[in-house]
């Protein structure tokens, strides 16, 4: 079975400090995990996405996740926040278990960035 | 290349009204999602095609919503009739057969159900 859960509804931060968000998810098969990201009245970007190359993967603005099989886990994590990175996050999976692509996104995590 | 096209971007109706929202995908991409995003949720698929057949429609509501995708191409959602539970953002995506599954996303349509 498929699914993404995403550990934090919200999290705040101060400007300079790491972010972590962290997504967990479950799939039968050899999944594609991604990260997109929504600020306010905005639609969807992509950050970055897992396909079963590299496990450490680089996105864009400094964002990068790592892919742990063994923990089942692809956390989002940036060294130092910006204000601009205030937004929704989604943790998404896909895989082909079912005979056909099937996405999940997760929940949603918002990022507070306090100047 | 091209993004997804979606049309119209925003959308005022009475509830009881019908609506109907259309989407082009990226060209050559075989897969196309429709999704509703309420605000302050995450986006929710209604309805999942590959090619010109559906795959996954398990969270439409087919009593009042319904979707097509002629000869594998565009596609339109409808609804008919509106709930004020309705006014969401309906997005649409595609994807590919590259290994990464990725979804493009297309700018999505704002539905206001008064």
């Amino acid at each position: 079975a498929q699914s993404v859960t995403q550990l934090d509804s919200h999290v705040s931060v101060s400007e300079g400090t790491p972010v972590l968000l962290r997504c967990n998810y479950s799939s039968s098969y050899s999944p594609s995990l991604f990260w997109y990201v929504q600020h306010p009245n905005k639609g969807l970007q992509l950050l970055l996405k897992y396909t079963s190359a590299a496990t450490l993967v680089k996105g864009i603005n400094g964002f990068e996740a790592e892919f742990k099989k063994s923990e089942t886990s692809f956390h989002l994590t940036k060294p130092s926040a910006h204000m601009s990175d205030a937004a929704e996050y989604f943790c998404v999976v896909s895989d082909r278990a079912g005979g056909y692509q099937k996405v999940t996104f997760g929940t949603g995590t918002k990022l507070q960035v306090i100047p | 290349e091209a993004g997804v096209a979606q049309s119209p971007r925003y959308k005022i109706i009475e509830k009881r009204q019908s609506v109907a929202f259309w989407c082009n995908p990226i060209s050559g991409h075989a897969t196309l999602y429709w999704y509703q995003q309420i605000l302050g949720q995450g986006p929710k698929l209604l309805i999942q095609f590959q090619n010109n057949g559906v795959v996954d429609d398990s969270q439409l509501p087919k009593d009042r919503f319904s979707a097509e995708r002629l000869k594998g191409v565009d596609s339109t959602l409808k609804i008919q009739p509106a709930k004020l539970e309705d006014s969401a953002v309906y997005l649409c995506a595609s994807s590919g057969w590259d290994r990464s599954y990725e979804q493009y996303f297309g700018p999505g349509t704002r539905l206001t159900v008064t």
